[in-house]
């Protein structure tokens, strides 16, 4: 069974740089597997930041970026800000009209 | 503006049926894809499925055959259908809207449905 791994937690400090990764339990990640990156705070539904790897969802600010590293997909946020601090999930296609999440990552910002 | 809009919480009990539906104001249904996502309390999303008008309807394995999601045109609503639920189903549930190769562009704002005897 596929599973897509995402870090449990990372901290980052205010004005930072800090990378996140979604990967795949069953091999390398690839552009045809169109990562899709998403934002939560608590309480509030998911907001879309990246789809398709690395293009921004309208009204996202260039400071968060996305790309394929290592085998996984990659969000980037250069410039971490204290509203930055949020839950942060990916998505993958594996195939046969089958998308899965990871299992989020909580991003602390301190 | 699009918007998606889905109803309050709900109740249900333990083998009852989950019957959801979301509301498109201000566009179409047609030509994008429609998918249902939910989270537990405290957990992770979970994609359950999604149906794109005119073309196959997917599911994820893990609702092992219990879900179904169908549309309305006449109406512009969404539905999700989830048989023989258990307390394992309790979740926000989302109806979402996405595009070729993207899996979510625009977000409704959930609804709580819990499962408890």
């Amino acid at each position: 069974q596929t599973v897509v791994t995402q870090e449990p937690s990372f901290s980052v400090s205010p004005g930072g740089t800090v990378t996140l990764t979604c990967g795949l339990s069953s091999g390398s990640v690839s552009p045809t597997h169109y990562p899709s990156w998403f934002q939560q705070t608590p309480g509030q539904p998911p907001r879309t930041l990246l789809y398709t790897t690395s293009s921004r969802s309208s009204g996202v600010p260039d400071r968060f970026s996305g790309s394929i590293v290592g085998g996984k997909a990659a969000l980037t946020i250069t410039g971490a800000q204290a509203d930055d601090e949020s839950d942060y999930h990916c998505t993958l296609y594996v195939g046969d009209g089958i998308w899965l999440f990871g299992g989020g990552t909580r991003l602390t910002v301190l | 503006q699009v918007q998606l809009q889905q109803r309050g919480a709900s109740l249900l009990q333990p083998s009852e049926t989950l019957s959801l539906t979301c509301s498109v104001l201000g566009g179409s249904l047609r030509g994008y894809y429609w998918s249902w996502v939910r989270q537990p309390p405290g957990k992770g999303l979970e994609w359950l499925g999604e149906i794109h008008i005119g073309s196959n309807t997917n599911y994820n394995p893990s609702l092992e055959g219990r879900g179904t999601i169908l549309v309305d045109m006449s109406k512009n609503l969404l539905f999700l259908r989830l048989t023989f639920v258990t307390a394992a189903d309790t979740a926000v549930y989302y109806c979402a809207r996405g595009r070729s190769k993207v899996l979510i562009e625009l977000w409704g704002q959930g609804a709580l449905v819990t499962v408890s005897s």
